[in-house]
């Protein structure tokens, strides 16, 4: 399993664009980057995921370079309701999805 | 549909106890999980079942066992229960076809907040 380094808090000003980088040195060919969301007192909650270059739903972007070893989870312009801990997930898991959560991110956004 | 469903949402239990943690999932996913989370921590998974009839051991196994019961629910139980055991225990589902490369969305439950005395 490919290890995720991620920071362990961030801060933001509602409104602004959040850029939170995952950095996985160790990918492998068939490792996905996942991100996941979690609001205290729930579970995670599906964000976004990623083989290459750029996908963008209507949560989030995520930007990953060729090289594969990192990737950014962009969020536009946050609220209040997006404080919550971001993880960043690498794996193929062989069809099953035995997989690592690290520490995540913790999300703090201000007035 | 009502996703993932945990039983019960709050348990207090005295050390050496036991009781099984309930899960079920009206999604018809053949992929079952069990996590932890301890405070300030990740999820760590405890055991998972790729498939119905099957379970199998996750990072931190030791004090659980597992029930795939059917295709819907999978159950957790703690034979003897301690204080190590205190933690935020989630469920999670996730439709997963075998080969298939790639990682398939997983769907948590609410969380059991058990505490061991």
């Amino acid at each position: 399993l490919a290890k995720t380094t991620q920071p362990i808090s961030m801060d933001s000003y509602e409104g602004q664009e959040v850029n939170i980088t995952c950095s996985h040195n160790n990918i492998a060919t068939n490792d996905y980057i996942t991100w996941y969301q979690q609001f205290p007192s729930q579970g995670p909650r599906f964000i976004i995921q990623g083989y290459k270059t750029k996908v963008t739903n209507e949560v989030a972007s995520l930007f990953i370079p060729a090289d594969r070893k990192s990737s950014t989870l962009s969020l536009p312009r946050v609220s209040l309701s997006d404080t919550a801990v971001y993880y960043c997930l690498v794996d193929d898991s062989g069809g099953y999805q035995k997989v690592t959560f690290g520490t995540g991110t913790k999300l703090q956004v201000i007035p | 549909n009502a996703g993932v469903t945990q039983t019960p949402k709050f348990q207090v239990l005295k050390t050496g106890q036991s009781m099984t943690l309930q899960c079920a999932q009206d999604m018809n996913h053949n992929s079952m999980y069990w996590y932890r989370q301890d405070p300030g921590m990740g999820l760590r998974l405890i055991y998972y079942s790729a498939s119905e009839g099957t379970t199998d051991k996750g990072e931190v196994p030791n004090g659980y066992n597992v029930s795939r019961l059917n295709k819907r629910e999978f159950s957790l139980r703690l034979e003897s229960a301690a204080p190590s055991q205190t933690s935020v225990y989630f469920c999670a589902s996730s439709e997963v076809q075998t080969g298939t490369l790639g990682f398939s969305e997983q769907y948590f439950g609410p969380g059991t907040r058990l505490t061991v005395t």
